[in-house]
């Protein structure tokens, strides 16, 4: 069974610039994640689709992120415009609410984005 | 804020056990331990959880304390490859939300 794809692998912008990350999941899995994890900490939730359908997005930062799903499978991901503290690995994860652990998440190897 | 409480960092010698703890003190009934590790660049894995009962997979045994406040994540014969940052999440059943803390650390040693 294939991963959780993510790409790029590694991004380098300068600030003011947009960005774009794109993210496949395990395929049958409906529910979606996208975390931001900045050196040194834990990955953070910015958004979570069930489908199609945004469940949570209240870590989203609106002004400049943005998030979609339109088909309920692949997702992406944009930045505009990029600020220097949006640097940080950006990472997919996915889950299905039919497996046997369905809080279980699969995480791709993420997008390191450095933002000059 | 993570719900959890673990040590930054620790050592453990190659081929002994490593025994990771993490303190939960306000779980609720109905929240799951998970554990996750994150091998330098790469995404966290899935290594093991629980919800009151001790379990045992290929990977590790996760012992968690009657009054479930705390857990240990076990290692039975750690290797090199098992140095990686771990990470100790509560989450409510059926919420599908994990809060990341900070992690452990774990550095195995030759």
């Amino acid at each position: 069974e294939a991963g959780v794809a993510q790409s790029p692998r590694y991004k380098i912008i300068e600030k003011r610039q947009s960005v774009a990350f794109w993210c496949n999941p395990i395929s049958g899995h409906a529910t979606l994640y996208w975390y931001q994890q900045i050196l040194g900490q834990g990955p953070k939730l910015l958004i979570q689709f069930q489908n199609n359908g945004v469940v949570d997005d209240s870590q989203l930062p609106k002004d400049r992120f943005s998030a979609e799903r339109l088909k309920g499978v692949d997702s992406t991901l944009k930045i505009q415009p990029a600020k220097l503290e949006d640097s940080a690995v950006y990472l997919c994860a996915s889950s299905s609410r039919l497996a046997i652990h369905p809080d279980t998440q699969y995480f791709g190897p993420g997008t390191r984005l450095t933002v000059l | 804020d993570a719900k959890t409480t673990q040590p930054p960092s620790m050592d453990c010698a190659e081929g002994r056990a490593a025994n990771l703890p993490c303190n939960h003190s306000t779980i609720s009934g109905n929240e799951y331990v998970y554990w996750y590790r994150q091998i330098h660049s790469q995404g966290p894995q899935y290594i093991i959880h629980g919800l009151k009962n001790n379990e045992t997979n290929e990977m590790a045994s996760l012992i968690i304390t009657e009054d479930r406040k705390s857990s240990t994540l076990i290692l039975p014969h750690a290797t090199l490859r098992d140095t990686a940052v771990y990470y100790c999440i509560v989450s409510f059943s059926g919420t599908y939300k994990y809060i990341f803390g900070t992690g452990t650390r774990l550095k195995v040693l030759a």
